[in-house]
């Protein structure tokens, strides 16, 4: 079945360090991939898209490429502040499905000033 | 932000009681999601709806009935609480379609004894 699969966490970088999380899926039909964001006692929140191959997603410095080749969507960002500390969500949503999405597990990540 | 609203924010019942979680959106979105979220499972479709009385299943609805007699408002009901229902439960709209994102209220922290 459809799946998607994040690098465990938590990860822990300092301020103004390079991120990267890494996101692969599984999809019998053609995905669209998403990027979400949740803070502390908070709802998500959409971070980025992308809806085809070779499509890069971006928004307040995070970076994301969709990859059909190697079935990847990995999060960059250059430069890491505290206030990205959060857990992140890659997510898959498959065409005529009704718009569900299917989740990876998440990755909490924690920047030290 | 998105106009969803979920109630009660917070909820302790007991195993065998009956519980419903409140979604309400302002956007006049077509499609709403219940979703519950669970340390090391990412988020996790319960059911759906795309449109008034129109439902569907998702992957974990085991115990688990909803109800849309309106646009705005999607129900979900726990008909016999058990403690493996104890999770934080997310409310998701949509205007429909894979390639667009999905809205997420802030949560309701459900705790079965």
């Amino acid at each position: 079945g459809d799946s998607v699969t994040q690098m465990e966490g938590p990860v822990t970088l300092s301020e103004e360090a390079f991120l990267t999380i890494n996101c692969t899926y599984t999809a019998t039909g053609y995905p669209s991939l998403f990027w979400y964001v949740q803070y502390p006692g908070e709802g998500l929140q959409l971070l980025l898209k992308a809806t085809k191959a070779d499509d890069k997603g971006s928004n307040k410095g995070f970076e994301a490429t969709y990859r059909k080749e190697t079935t990847s969507f990995h999060l960059e960002k250059g430069s890491v502040q505290v206030s990205d500390s959060a857990v992140y969500f890659c997510a898959l949503s498959i065409y005529n499905q009704g718009g569900k999405l299917i989740f990876g597990q998440g990755t909490e990540l924690s920047v030290k000033p | 932000d998105a106009g969803i609203t979920q109630s009660p924010r917070h909820k302790v019942t007991e195993t065998g009681t009956p519980v419903t979680l409140r979604c309400h959106q302002t956007e006049n979105h077509r499609y709403m999601y219940w979703y519950r979220q669970d340390p090391g499972h990412g988020l996790r479709l319960i059911h759906y709806s795309y449109g008034v009385k129109d439902t569907d299943k998702g992957e974990v609805s085991d115990g688990y009935s909803v109800s849309r007699s309106k646009t705005e408002d999607f129900l979900l009901t726990l008909e016999s609480a058990t403690s493996s229902q104890t999770s934080v439960y997310f409310c998701a709209i949509s205007e429909g379609g894979s390639n667009q994102p999905q809205h997420f209220g802030d949560g309701t922290r459900l705790s079965i004894l």
